[in-house]
């Protein structure tokens, strides 16, 4: 059974850091793309960012890029989402979710919920 | 990015009845076009990918049309459990964008 279980979460202060984890199991991690997409309390969904299976390539939305970094580590099945320099509006639910040949989101984790609030 | 705009917002549906949902994507998005349901307090669930073919285990009653820049979800006859918010999702362009969402609310 495919397990995303996301952690890492909590409050943080404006212009804080926060590490995320995504710990994947019940399928070769090492096979896929992971991504991680978030959710203000109230809004929709919004894509966030991207790597491939292998770590050798990143992609951001324009709103984190500079300020966010993703990464994995294939060993531990295990990805991540370092965030620095966060604001008010990155106050979100982040879900970690998966593509191995076609962009859409079969599976998602339960999320793992970012306030930013002084 | 693509904008995605889905319509209406909130869709009233008795029980038993037709939901037509509607997503239009700025640009043209091929048929690279998924539909989620979320219920609150939950992921994202995928309903439908590639505009017309249905997820593992998505009961029949949930149907995709559409090409280009308009899609149609359609859900045959609600049930209870269907109750929910549903978005669509391009990912023909990065980024990947979603819509607003519509939520299907009892009536």
């Amino acid at each position: 059974e495919v397990q995303l279980v996301e952690s890492g979460g909590g409050l943080v202060q404006p212009g804080g850091s926060l590490r995320l984890s995504c710990a994947a199991s019940g399928f070769t991690f090492s096979n896929y793309w992971m991504h991680w997409v978030r959710q203000a309390p109230g809004k929709g969904l919004v894509w966030v960012s991207r790597i491939n299976s292998d770590g050798s390539s990143r992609t951001y939305a324009d709103s984190v890029q500079g300020r966010f970094t993703i990464s994995r580590d294939n060993a531990r099945n295990t990805l991540y989402l370092e965030m620095n320099g966060l604001r008010a509006e990155d106050t979100a639910v982040y879900y970690c979710t998966r593509h191995r040949y076609v962009e859409y989101f079969q599976y998602w984790g339960q999320g793992t919920l970012v306030t930013v609030s002084s | 990015e693509v904008v995605m705009t889905q319509s209406p917002a909130t869709l009233s549906v008795s029980p038993g009845e037709r939901a037509t949902l509607s997503c239009r994507a700025s640009q043209s998005v091929s048929s690279h076009l998924a539909w989620y349901q979320q219920k609150p307090g939950q992921a994202p669930r995928l309903l439908i990918y590639g505009v017309s073919t249905r997820a593992t285990g998505v009961p029949a009653r949930f149907s995709g049309s559409g090409s280009g820049t308009e899609f149609t979800l359609t859900i045959s006859s609600l049930q209870s459990e269907d109750f929910a918010v549903y978005y669509c999702q391009q990912y023909n362009n990065l980024p990947q964008t979603f819509g607003q969402g519509t939520k299907v609310e009892i009536k």
